[in-house]
């Protein structure tokens, strides 16, 4: 069945230092979702990506969809202590529910 | 206040217990999932519901049961056959069946066993 790997698993970054996380699908995607969870609450929705090769931008983070829709990233520009928690991305192909991935837990560093 | 509302925060199963978790939403969302969250597992998905009456089986649906009598409610319970049932459960409503629209979660119930 499909599986959408995400890494890294961890990453610790200094407050002001940038952060990226990947995401890699075994299927070409239809969609790809990003969620944040933070310590103890439960994921909340940021963003979708449908086009390939789309790229959105929410202030400091940068949202990318791959030209074969088999991958994505999503990267933090000058990271604050706001941004601690877990990234998720989910995917979505054929008529199967979203699959997500594992997660990245950011931890930054004041 | 619209939302999805899970009860409880917190459960404790005992051994050969079947429990409970209950999952409400006044969103008129058609769509309704149930997760299982273990650390550093991300997101599992037991069951789905797209329509009252109806539910399909996730990736972990074993020692699992849900029922979806009314669109605004979708209760799981966790029976006996599941024997490792810690865990932190988030239930999650879209307002679409297609799965392109995002997903709305609860707060979440952490189940451990006594």
């Amino acid at each position: 069945g499909q599986q959408v790997m995400q890494i890294p698993q961890y990453q610790h970054v200094q407050e002001g230092e940038d952060f990226t996380t990947y995401c890699n699908s075994s299927t070409t995607l239809s969609n790809i979702q990003w969620y944040k969870q933070r310590p103890g609450g439960h994921p909340v929705f940021l963003i979708q990506l449908v086009k390939s090769g789309e790229v959105k931008k929410q202030k400091r983070l940068t949202f990318q969809f791959g030209e074969a829709k088999k991958n994505s990233s999503l990267h933090i520009t000058a990271t604050q202590t706001t941004d601690v928690g877990t990234y998720f991305c989910a995917g979505h192909s054929g008529n199967t529910p979203l699959v997500f991935g594992k997660g990245t837990r950011l931890s930054v560093i004041a | 206040d619209g939302g999805i509302t899970q009860s409880p925060k917190y459960l404790f199963r005992k051994e050969g217990q079947n429990v409970t978790l209950s999952c409400e939403q006044n969103l008129n969302h058609d769509a309704m999932y149930w997760y299982r969250q273990d650390p550093g597992q991300g997101l599992r998905l037991i069951y789905y519901s797209q329509i009252v009456n109806d539910f399909q089986k996730g990736d972990i649906a074993e020692g699992y049961s849900v029922s979806r009598e009314k669109k605004e409610s979708f209760p799981l319970t966790v029976t006996s056959a599941q024997k490792n049932p810690t865990a932190f459960y988030l239930c999650a409503s879209s307002p679409r069946t297609d799965f392109l629209e995002k997903l709305f979660f609860g707060s979440g119930t952490q189940l451990s066993v006594l």
